[in-house]
């Protein structure tokens, strides 16, 4: 499967712990953008990357969260000190130099914090 | 910065029925525009595209969608729905200047009832 992958599909941790999810964009692709989603609403832009670069991080939710992409091929999105209102599913979607191009994403993680 | 409004939150049809949802922008730039539809338990993909030319686009599965520039509203249709069709359903919306992030809009959920 050539498209993009993302690691776990589920993650279950306690209120306080730390967790980091790792998104595998299509290889081609130098762009990788990370969402949320909750229940009822659409993706929500959290930051992305262009090759190793993180061009915009104004949008991560809080300080607890951080994002890396450190040779310009995957990514990891740690979220630090996880509250209840974490709990969301985590898209990554990559594509290709920005123009007329799609965004392909990936089964994303859904994260339930207890 | 972008934003995306979609009208419909919840849509319930018969098969057969036509479907229209409502899609409206608002961004003074030229955008490229997206729908993604997500079948339950799967990921996000792409519906149909507009970077440019004829207004009238055509996707996977029989769907459409017009952009109507003076009303900033990119609306997707199809003539006679199926079971099959039942998911969500997410307008987006990609500047064309600047860094291209894709906005989503909160998504309309359809049901097609057999």
């Amino acid at each position: 499967d050539t498209g993009v992958s993302q690691d776990p599909r589920h993650k279950i941790t306690k209120r306080g712990q730390n967790v980091t999810f790792r998104c595998d964009p299509i290889s081609e692709h130098n762009r990788l953008y990370w969402y949320r989603q909750t229940l009822g609403q659409g993706p929500e832009f959290l930051t992305y990357f262009q090759n190793e670069a993180q061009l915009e991080k104004s949008r991560l939710l809080s300080d607890r969260f951080s994002a890396e992409r450190p040779k310009g091929s995957f990514s990891t999105l740690e979220i630090q000190r996880t509250e209840q209102g974490d709990s969301a599913m985590y898209l990554c979607a990559s594509s290709a130099i920005p123009g007329n191009t799609e965004a392909f994403f990936g089964q994303g993680t859904r994260l339930t914090v207890v | 910065a972008q934003s995306v409004s979609q009208h419909n939150h919840h849509v319930i049809l018969s098969e057969a029925a036509s479907l229209e949802l409502g899609c409206n922008y608002s961004y003074g730039g030229t955008v490229n525009l997206f729908w993604y539809v997500q079948y339950p338990g799967q990921h996000l993909q792409l519906l149909l595209k507009y970077f440019s030319g004829d207004p009238l686009v055509k996707g996977i599965k029989g769907f459409e969608a017009e952009f109507i520039k003076s009303k900033f509203s990119f609306n997707l249709r199809k003539p006679s729905v199926q079971w099959s069709d039942t998911a969500e359903y997410f307008c987006a919306v990609s500047p064309l200047r600047g860094s291209y992030i894709p906005t989503f809009g909160r998504g309309t959920s359809l049901i097609v009832h057999p």
